[in-house]
């Protein structure tokens, strides 16, 4: 079964600063990845997706990109943090019945 | 954007007792999905109803899909303690994994 590590955990950045989320996953190869955003009592949104080595798509217009330089790594980042930035971000991949995702334990942003 | 919400908002129930939360959405689906969320964790998936398919049952988990009402339920029977967190609908318009999320309904059961 497959396993994904998000690192750091939690995260305080000031307004300005830039911004790295990681993710990896194991147990699986050449996975579709995803990263959401929850914002304080929300739902998830999707952010960003990718199906391969060096392919993203974008879901929303935003302050943050992606890359997956890697199969299975996927990065978050930003040049220059916003407040609005902050939130919980969630990698996934797919998990192992049809249509289903599979979730890490997320990263805790908090912009001041 | 989020497709789904859930009704109601929080939930607080008494061990033992049943818990019903419902999710409604705007436009035809491939599938129907619920997570459930512990405080500051990562979302674990629970059940998947296709829109072909009107009932679906894991464990204590009963999950409903109504498409002409656009509506899904979930019901959790003999609710215990380790129940208690946010759950939320999921629905997916294609097998693409790209999921639309409501903003979750928050299940306290009390012991």
């Amino acid at each position: 079964s497959q396993t994904i590590h998000q690192w750091p955990a939690t995260l305080v950045q000031p307004v300005g600063s830039p911004l790295s989320l990681e993710c990896t996953v194991e147990g699986t190869s050449n996975p579709n990845l995803y990263w959401y955003r929850q914002a304080a009592g929300r739902g998830l949104q999707l952010l960003f997706y990718s199906v391969g080595i060096g392919q993203i798509s974008s879901e929303v217009p935003q302050n943050l990109s992606a890359s997956r330089p890697q199969d299975r790594q996927f990065i978050l980042s930003s040049k220059k943090l916003l407040l609005s930035d902050s939130g919980f971000y969630l990698c996934a991949c797919p998990g192992q019945n049809t249509g289903e995702l599979f979730f890490g334990e997320g990263s805790r942003l908090t912009v001041l | 954007s989020q497709q789904g919400e859930e009704d109601p908002q929080a939930l607080s129930i008494q061990e033992g007792e049943n818990a019903t939360m419902n999710c409604s959405y705007k436009t035809s689906i491939n599938n129907l999905q619920w997570y459930r969320q512990n405080s500051g964790r990562g979302l674990v998936h629970l059940i998947l109803i296709r829109s072909n398919e009107r009932e679906k049952h894991s464990g204590r988990l009963r999950v409903t899909l109504d498409t002409s009402k656009k509506s899904s339920s979930l019901l959790i029977t003999a609710s215990r303690a380790a129940d208690t967190a946010s759950y939320f609908c999921a629905t997916a318009r294609s097998n693409d994994y790209k999921l639309s999320f409501g903003a979750g309904t928050t299940v306290t059961v009390r012991a």
